[in-house]
């Protein structure tokens, strides 16, 4: 089982949709959380850092289940320029060393 | 002010050659990680040093080791390439404390590398 795993997608919404992406992780003892953006060809982008309590920014919220271990991205309104690559970002979990896991990234297409 | 600074931006090698490539982190940053990026998947990580020392370390072999400078500054170095190679290579900075093991990353632009 991979660390962190996302659907891959495409998710492929109209404009002004509403879209969720989940990540899951699979160690407990993970302590930071993040949401990545990456276009085509460029570097990955800070979306957002992900809180137990959840955080909004704009139309982005974002939560974590540490429970249930796992994190989720919501968009509302949904704009052509959403059209990216989502990656969530795990770290933490060892304490001996820092471990830095990447999802593959979830593939958004937001259509006219 | 300037952001993380990688060069080169492409480089082309062949198999069995080595190649270095370099990373400035934003001014201020103690933290430097590198990582493997291949087409269609999310980055993979390679190292973090901070304060010069290594700090993490990915699963990758030791073709593959890195260094990070006084001034913060650091080097990733592939021994004997090999075709699989070929990846974009991310550096990030962050800054990193030395009680704390989180940190958000701030991405260069990336080297593209080609084995041939």
């Amino acid at each position: 089982r991979k660390e962190v795993e996302q659907d891959p997608g495409p998710f492929n919404v109209p404009e002004g949709a509403t879209v969720a992406f989940n990540c899951t992780y699979s160690n407990s003892a993970s302590q930071s959380f993040f949401w990545y953006r990456q276009d085509c060809r460029k570097e990955p982008k800070l979306l957002m850092s992900v809180y137990s309590s959840g955080n909004e920014d704009g139309r982005f919220t974002a939560q974590l289940n540490r429970a249930s271990q796992y994190i989720s991205l919501l968009i509302r309104d949904s704009k052509l320029s959403d059209s990216a690559t989502y990656l969530c970002v795990v770290t933490g979990g060892d304490s001996s060393a820092s471990k830095i896991i990447f999802g593959s990234g979830t593939r958004l297409s937001i259509r006219p | 002010d300037a952001g993380v600074t990688q060069s080169p931006t492409h480089l082309i090698k062949t198999r069995g050659q080595h190649v270095t490539l370099r990373c400035s982190p934003i001014s201020g940053h103690k933290s430097v990680s590198w990582y493997q990026q291949v087409l269609g998947q999310g980055p993979q990580f390679i190292f973090q040093y901070y304060e010069k020392e290594e700090r993490g370390r990915g699963n990758f072999p030791d073709r593959f080791s890195a260094r990070q400078f006084p001034n913060y500054s650091s080097e990733l170095n592939v021994n004997a390439l090999l075709l699989g190679d070929s990846a974009l290579y991310l550096c990030a900075s962050s800054f990193l404390s030395a009680s704390s093991n989180t940190d958000t990353q701030y991405f260069g632009p990336g080297t593209r590398l080609t084995v041939l």
